[in-house]
């Protein structure tokens, strides 16, 4: 099974602030997937990377920024953190194969406030 | 782009009931999975099901490709299959990831 990890669990945040939400995996996956999920809704992607030290915008990237310093490390970064970005974050990872499965992590509550 | 359009919205089941949730998307899907969203959020991996049946336990996906449609079959709704249950397909472009569904909440009562 895959492994996911995603820090912190939860966040609560100010408006204005900087925010860093990281994710690990240790299963040599080269994609690597940003998403949000807001109550009621579907996930939504925001950043992906298909390779270390490159990023790629996804379908809702305004106000986030992504980092990929590794083929383990994956992070996303607001910059100024604003109210509507109060949601859940996903992480995921998936292999290079057809069969293209995504694994995610168990998500982080971020309350921005 | 890409739509994914998930049926009912929501669905209450007695214990023992089946149930069928339904997926349609806009455009031929090279890859399609179902996940399980656990009450508490973490999501699980259902199937990958990019044509014909599959099986797993009491739940079936049947995805007829030509069709642009998916549905996920419960049989004997158990108490532990309440969650919420995303239809997800590809995005043409590879490395995209998959665009989600709405999803489809299922609470199964005693």
């Amino acid at each position: 099974e895959a492994a996911v990890t995603q820090s912190p669990r939860s966040k609560v945040a100010v408006t204005g602030g900087k925010v860093t939400l990281s994710c690990h995996q240790t299963n040599n996956h080269d994609y690597m997937y940003w998403y949000r999920q807001d109550t009621g809704h579907g996930l939504r992607l925001i950043h992906y990377s298909y390779v270390a030290d490159s990023t790629e915008k996804g379908d809702i990237p305004d106000g986030y920024k992504a980092s990929r310093p590794s083929q383990e490390n994956f992070s996303l970064i607001l910059e100024l953190a604003s109210l509507s970005q109060t949601a859940v974050y996903f992480c995921a990872s998936s292999d290079k194969g057809a069969q293209n499965t995504l694994y995610f992590g168990a998500g982080t509550r971020l309350s921005v406030l | 782009g890409q739509q994914v359009q998930q049926s009912p919205a929501s669905l209450v089941l007695q214990e023992g009931e089946n149930a069928e949730l339904q997926c349609n998307f806009s455009s031929t899907a090279t890859r399609l999975q179902w996940f399980y969203q656990h009450p508490g959020g973490r999501l699980v991996s259902l199937f990958y099901n990019p044509s014909g049946t599959k099986h797993t336990g009491r739940l079936t996906s049947t995805t007829v490709t030509n069709e642009r449609r998916s549905s996920l079959h419960i049989s004997s709704s158990q108490t532990t299959d309440s969650g919420t249950y995303f239809c997800a397909i590809d995005a043409n472009n590879y490395a995209q990831g998959l665009t989600f569904g709405l999803g489809t909440r299922v609470s199964v009562f005693p």
